[in-house]
Formats: C-alpha cells, structure tokens, sequence
C-alpha cells in the first residue's frame, strides 16, 4: 500500500531565508506526485506536480521540488521565503494510470518569521 | 471561471442525525472527489465519481455515501452521525483524467455535539 510521509510537522523560518520541505513516499508501482498548499480556512490550491520527464518540477509562487527515485523522496524547496508563505503543506501521491485518488501526507506548517 | 463551491460552508449537527452536503464543480469538470480533513487523521480521500458513476472509494464506513448528478453536481451523506464524523469536507473537481489537477473548494465545516 502506499503512503506519504512528511517528518517536519512544523518548520520555522526567518524571512527571505531558504527552506526545504521533506516528502517521502512509498509505493510498489509508479506514482505521480504533487505539493498542495493550504491557508487558513481556504482549501487546497495545487503548488506543482511530477507525472513524468525532468526530475525538477517548477511551480508557483517561486517552489520547486525534485524528484528522486532511488531515495522515493519529493522534497520541496523555496530559496527565499516571504512571511505571505506561512501554510500548511502536503504532500501527495496518485498512485500508476488508474487511480484517481490521493494519499496525503501528514502535513508541513511553514511558519516564516520577519 | 468561478471556481469549486460548497455548501453549506458550516454546519452543526447533533449525534445520530444526518447530513447532506454539497459541491457544484468548476464548469466542464466531471470528476468530483470528497475527502475528510481532521487534525487525527489528516486528509483522508473518501470517494470520487466520474459522469454520475463511482470509480474510487476510500475505507469509510457505509455511513458515508455520495452521489452525483447529470451536471457533475455532488452531493455526500453522513448518516447516524458520530462525534468523530467533525471534519473538515473537502470537494475536488477535475476534467477526470488521472493526472489532471484537482481543484479544491474551501471545504464544509462539519461540527458533531
């Protein structure tokens, strides 16, 4: 079965300094992966996603996230972050052609202090 | 485009009632997916109907049910509510291929006393 697992539940940060968020997964089949984020009572709007092809995905809002398929991690990345950035993240996967569900992971806070 | 709307946005129901709630789809979109969000359990992917038919459905009880009309309308039930049912419901709509994005609407706010 799979499953997605993000060890920061929490991760503090100054303004305008870099952050990673850690994502890793598990699965027997090939999966297709995506950063969501979250505000304060608001739903999820999609940050990216990997189906296929480049291994570093590009996104909005300046995130990016590389793919790594010997370390099944999808980790995601800002260089600079802005206060506007404080959210919850998740992570998550749709697993091969004919699954139209997604696991999420547990969730990041990012809390960006000025 | 308007985007993915639910109704009601809040709600507060009583142990052992039911409830129906509601998710029109951004325009031309025919999958509709509910997931359940607690701080317990996270999110939790429910069911996802496709052209009024379901082809996923996540491990719920059968409490949980939902359905979909001619117009990619949704609509989930809960029913015998339990204390544990509080959540926040979350409704995707997509164009219904495997890798399309799902777009998320703000959620119902379910509350169980």
């Amino acid at each position: 079965a799979q499953s997605v697992t993000q060890l920061d539940s929490q991760v503090p940060v100054f303004e305008e300094a870099p952050v990673e968020l850690r994502c890793n997964y598990s699965s027997s089949v090939s999966v297709y992966l995506f950063w969501y984020v979250q505000y304060p009572n608001q739903g999820l709007q999609l940050l990216l996603k990997y189906l296929s092809g480049s291994t570093l995905v590009k996104g909005i809002n300046g995130f990016e996230a590389e793919f790594n398929k010997s370390q099944t991690s999808f980790h995601l990345r800002k260089p600079s972050v802005h206060i506007s950035d404080t959210a919850e993240y998740f992570c998550a996967v749709s697993e091969g052609d004919s699954s139209y569900k997604l696991i999420f992971g547990s969730g990041t806070r990012l809390l960006v202090r000025p | 485009k308007a985007g993915v709307t639910q109704t009601p946005r809040y709600l507060i129901k009583t142990r052992g009632q039911q409830v129906t709630l509601s998710c029109s789809p951004i325009s031309g979109h025919r999958s509709v997916s509910w997931y359940q969000q607690t701080p317990g359990q996270g999110l939790q992917f429910l069911f996802e109907y496709f052209s009024e038919t379901q082809r996923n459905k996540g491990n719920f009880p059968g409490r949980f049910s939902g359905r979909q009309f001619s117009n990619s309308r949704s609509e989930m039930n809960v029913s015998t509510l339990e204390l544990g049912d509080s959540a926040l419901y979350l409704c995707a709509s997509s164009l219904g291929g495997t890798w399309d994005e799902q777009y998320f609407g703000p959620g119902t706010r379910l509350t169980v006393t």
